[in-house]
């Protein structure tokens, strides 16, 4: 069983506010992912991590950040949310094997009216 | 570049049926292959996973998905679907480019079950 939360589970905000989704993870994982979902579609990686202090852009482009301070910690912030950033946004973490299982939380379900 | 093609969007059995989903890749080395499902609202959850040895892989929940390289494909399957296997269900790749710490996901296959 893989231990990665995420808080919150639902958020509903007005557009303009700053917002942050938090994940967490307890397994010591290095490689850390977020993915955007918008409902019955496929997963777009939106940023990843392969430790501290390193943060990288995935395949779509996205107007959130990331940071990595602590390895088990990797928060997404929204400086000014907008009804476009309405989704699903998940967060994953791996070990350092390559054969190792991407790990994933339960996901925030994000509504900007 | 490296693809996943799930062809069914939708697919519905009646429960009890066997079940058969697909999924296509495109690589030319030997694949890191992934199913997922995912349950309304939740987050993915792995079901099984291919890296090397048996081509016949067994997973939780009584899935299994067997490779075909000369095929290319991964194609997952149950014998007797549960009322509770409703779900939308992912099959993935590693990443060859990102040295297999990224996956490509496929668009899915939403399962639907009936009485």
């Amino acid at each position: 069983e893989a231990d990665i939360y995420q808080t919150p589970r639902y958020l509903v905000i007005g557009t303009g506010k700053k917002i942050t989704l938090e994940c967490s993870q307890t397994m010591g994982h290095d490689k850390m992912y977020w993915y955007q979902q918008d409902p019955g579609m496929e997963l777009h990686l939106i940023h990843y991590s392969y430790g501290v202090n390193s943060t990288e852009k995935g395949d779509l482009s996205s107007e959130s950040t990331v940071s990595r301070i602590r390895t088990e910690h990797f928060p997404l912030t929204l400086e000014s949310a907008r009804p476009s950033h309405t989704s699903q946004y998940l967060c994953a973490s791996r070990g350092r094997g390559i054969a190792d299982t991407q790990y994933f939380g339960p996901g925030t379900r994000l509504t900007v009216l | 570049a490296q693809s996943v093609t799930q062809p069914d969007i939708h697919i519905t059995v009646s429960e009890g049926a066997s079940l058969e989903l697909r999924c296509n890749y495109s690589y030319g080395a030997t694949p890191y292959l992934f199913w997922y499902v995912q349950s309304p609202g939740q987050g993915l959850q792995l079901l099984l996973k291919y890296f090397s040895g048996d081509t016949l892989v067994q997973g939780i929940k009584g899935f299994e998905a067997e490779f075909k390289r000369s095929q290319s494909s991964f194609n997952l399957r149950k014998p007797s679907v549960h009322w509770s296997d409703a779900a939308e269900y992912f099959c993935a790749v590693g990443d060859l480019s990102g040295g297999y710490n990224k996956l490509i996901f496929g668009a899915g296959t939403r399962l639907a079950v009936h009485p």
